[in-house]
């Protein structure tokens, strides 16, 4: 079975610092996704990487897929309460047909 | 384009009770998803449509859920009878061709 697991469950920090947030699996992915999702709303898709250790960069965000493509991370630059959500990475299931999601990453950022 | 359009908001049902959830995908993706979100099990896949036609719903709880996609712009997912234990947030996500999802605000379901 497929799993993603992320890490750290939650997470509390101050306005103006940086933070790390991983995302992790036993399986190889063709590609894995990240999401935000705020209080009441559904997740909303920030960015997809495909291909071994690949960077991709979204302002303040950086997202990185690890080279056996079996992990991820996003790391964020001087954080801001704007940046307060739920953090859900993604990937294909073994049929290739519909995505599982892990558990996600609570952030909370305070001014 | 008014995104996925998901109704109700918010239900409250008392045990036993037949529930129907209603999704309305984006115009022109084939693609329609049944997720349930709960704080303990995060995101689960429920169900999934491509081009109307069910392709796996080996993530449907038990026989008391179904769901349907009679047309392009409109699925449902039916709990009967309903549980306490279905209580979560149901969401639909529509894609074309399966990449990059677009999800609905969701559907909190309380069972008391």
């Amino acid at each position: 079975t497929q799993l993603l697991e992320q890490s750290p469950q939650f997470l509390s920090i101050q306005e103006g610092e940086n933070l790390t947030v991983y995302c992790n699996s036993s399986s190889v992915f063709s590609s894995l996704q990240w999401y935000r999702q705020e209080p009441g709303e559904g997740p909303v898709l920030l960015v997809t990487v495909v291909t071994g250790g690949e960077v991709k960069k979204l302002k303040r965000l950086t997202f990185q897929f690890g080279d056996a493509r079996k992990d991820s991370s996003l790391h964020i630059t001087a954080a801001q309460p704007g940046d307060t959500g739920l953090y859900l990475c993604a990937g294909y299931n073994q049929a290739g047909t519909a995505l599982i999601f892990g558990k996600g990453t609570t952030l909370s950022v305070s001014s | 384009d008014a995104g996925v359009i998901q109704s109700p908001r918010h239900e409250v049902t008392e045990m036993g009770q037949e529930v129907t959830l209603r999704c309305k995908p984006i115009s022109g993706h084939n693609s329609l998803f049944w997720y349930r979100q709960t704080m303990m099990r995060g995101l689960e896949l429920l169900i999934y449509f491509n081009n109307n036609v069910p392709i796996d719903d080996s993530g449907m709880p038990e026989d008391r859920f179904s769901a349907k996609m009679p047309n392009a712009s409109f699925s449902t997912l039916k709990i009967q009878p309903s549980e306490p234990r279905d209580s979560a947030v149901y969401f639909c996500a529509s894609s074309r061709n399966n990449y990059g999802y677009t999800f609905g605000s969701g559907t909190r379901l309380t069972v008391v």
